[in-house]
């Protein structure tokens, strides 16, 4: 069974900062790997899907890559800012049940 | 933006009576999915879809009951509400594959 582990759980970080959230893995035979934000009291919002064929995508300031063979996944955000505040989530999406990682809450502080 | 769309948005409800709450997506995507969200806890799987007709358990089913009809609509169906089905309710849908998953905006149910 796949298990999905998020480190850190929370971390705060001043405005402008360079930062790394983890996501590991058990079961590397993973078809994708999608990473997701919830803002309080908000649904999540997808972020940046990996394919288990690509090493890493970007979108603006995000950049997430994937390495299978040693079961991690890294969200990488540059220049943090306030808005960037929120939960981030991983998700395999491979079974036919989604699998959550167990979360990062995120404060960017000004 | 992904179509999924969730309704309704919000809703006060009875203890004791019936509450059907509604997903649907134009994406055809294949597996579509209910989840609640606590305080304290992750988002948790009341029941999914893997297809037309096609429905199975989650980890807190119990209450609960679904239907899928259509590929597009996957309803959630709380036979006889209770205080403890109070929460946030996301539908979610993923294709068959290497697709995104999307979420919808949540549901908020409040069951007094």
């Amino acid at each position: 069974k796949q298990e999905v582990t998020q480190i850190p759980a929370a971390l705060s970080v001043p405005e402008g900062e360079n930062l790394v959230l983890n996501c590991s893995f058990t079961d590397s035979a993973i078809y994708n790997l999608q990473w997701f934000r919830q803002d309080p009291g908000k649904g999540l919002t997808s972020l940046l899907l990996i394919q288990s064929s690509q090493r890493e995508q970007t979108s603006g300031r995000l950049n997430a890559s994937l390495d299978k063979s040693s079961g991690r996944s890294t969200l990488y955000i540059a220049a943090s800012q306030p808005g960037d505040s929120a939960t981030y989530l991983c998700v395999d999406g491979t079974a036919s049940k989604l699998t959550f990682g167990t979360g990062t809450r995120l404060q960017v502080t000004l | 933006d992904a179509g999924i769309t969730q309704s309704p948005r919000h809703k006060v409800t009875e203890t004791g009576t019936p509450v059907t709450l509604r997903c649907h997506q134009t994406e055809n995507h294949r597996y579509m999915y209910w989840y609640r969200q606590d305080p304290g806890h992750g988002l948790r799987l009341i029941h999914y879809s893997y297809g037309v007709k096609d429905t199975d358990k989650g980890e807190v089913s119990d209450g609960y009951s679904v239907s899928r009809s259509k590929t597009e609509d996957f309803l959630l169906t709380l036979e006889s509400a209770t205080s403890s089905q109070t929460s946030v309710y996301f539908c979610a849908i993923n294709g068959q594959g290497r697709t995104e998953a999307f979420f919808g905006q949540g549901t908020r149910l409040t069951v007094v």
